[in-house]
């Protein structure tokens, strides 16, 4: 089975409007969680990421919140924008068996203006 | 800035063929990898390198070789081509002991 999911392949919202991507994995042993954007055609670039000493972790317009106890973790985007249209991925690692990132499925989100 | 180039930038290729993909890196990482993208699957992981010399399998491995002669490049082998490998790869560099990902701009692969 995928040992990262993320459940929801799209996700459409309005200018302005909070997007909210959602992420769970299963391997307990993961440490380092990550967001990396793609646009069609282009090479995932890398958005956002924390360890798992912290809950929380915002830059800018961007929030990731990670609840280990349920396997989760997400990325809020505030006052979207249409150019925050892409696909998502969602990505974790266990930093004791090397970096090597297990990736979601990806969400591709819509910002309509 | 990170640099990481694959050639090529699209094949056609025939089933039983032999496919070879290069990547190169000039950011001297130490750790390599190669993923496939398919819809609904996100990136799937190939294989992976430590460092010259090394290869280990990543998650979806079976049909794949792969090769790292040097720091900088890192090859993945389809010795027997199928059309279940029609895809996009991505190659990826990564600094050990840093989690951050640089990708290549991929590959488009066509096996008919």
């Amino acid at each position: 089975g995928q040992q990262v999911k993320q459940s929801s392949p799209s996700l459409t919202v309005q200018e302005g409007g909070i997007s909210i991507l959602n992420c769970d994995y299963e391997n307990d042993m993961f440490d380092y969680f990550a967001w990396y954007k793609k646009y069609p055609d282009n090479s995932p670039t890398l958005l956002i990421s924390v360890r798992s000493n912290v809950d929380k972790r915002e830059d800018g317009r961007l929030t990731v919140f990670l609840n280990k106890s349920g396997k989760h973790f997400s990325l809020h985007i505030t006052a979207s924008q249409p150019e925050d249209t892409a696909v998502y991925l969602c990505a974790g690692s266990n930093n004791n068996a090397g970096a090597k990132l297990t990736f979601g499925g990806g969400t591709r989100l819509t910002v309509r203006p | 800035e990170a640099a990481v180039t694959q050639s090529p930038r699209n094949k056609v290729a025939v089933t039983g063929g032999k496919v070879t993909l290069s990547c190169n890196q000039t950011n001297n990482h130490n750790n390599m990898y190669w993923y496939r993208q398919d819809t609904g699957h996100g990136l799937r992981l190939i294989h992976y390198s430590y460092g010259a010399g090394s290869t280990e399998k990543g998650d979806i491995p079976d049909g794949y070789k792969a090769s790292r002669p040097s720091q900088e490049n890192f090859s993945l082998i389809l010795e027997l081509a199928t059309p279940s490998q029609t895809s996009v790869y991505f190659c990826a560099s990564g600094d050990a002991g840093r989690n951050t990902l640089y990708f290549g701009a991929g590959t488009r692969l066509s096996v008919l």
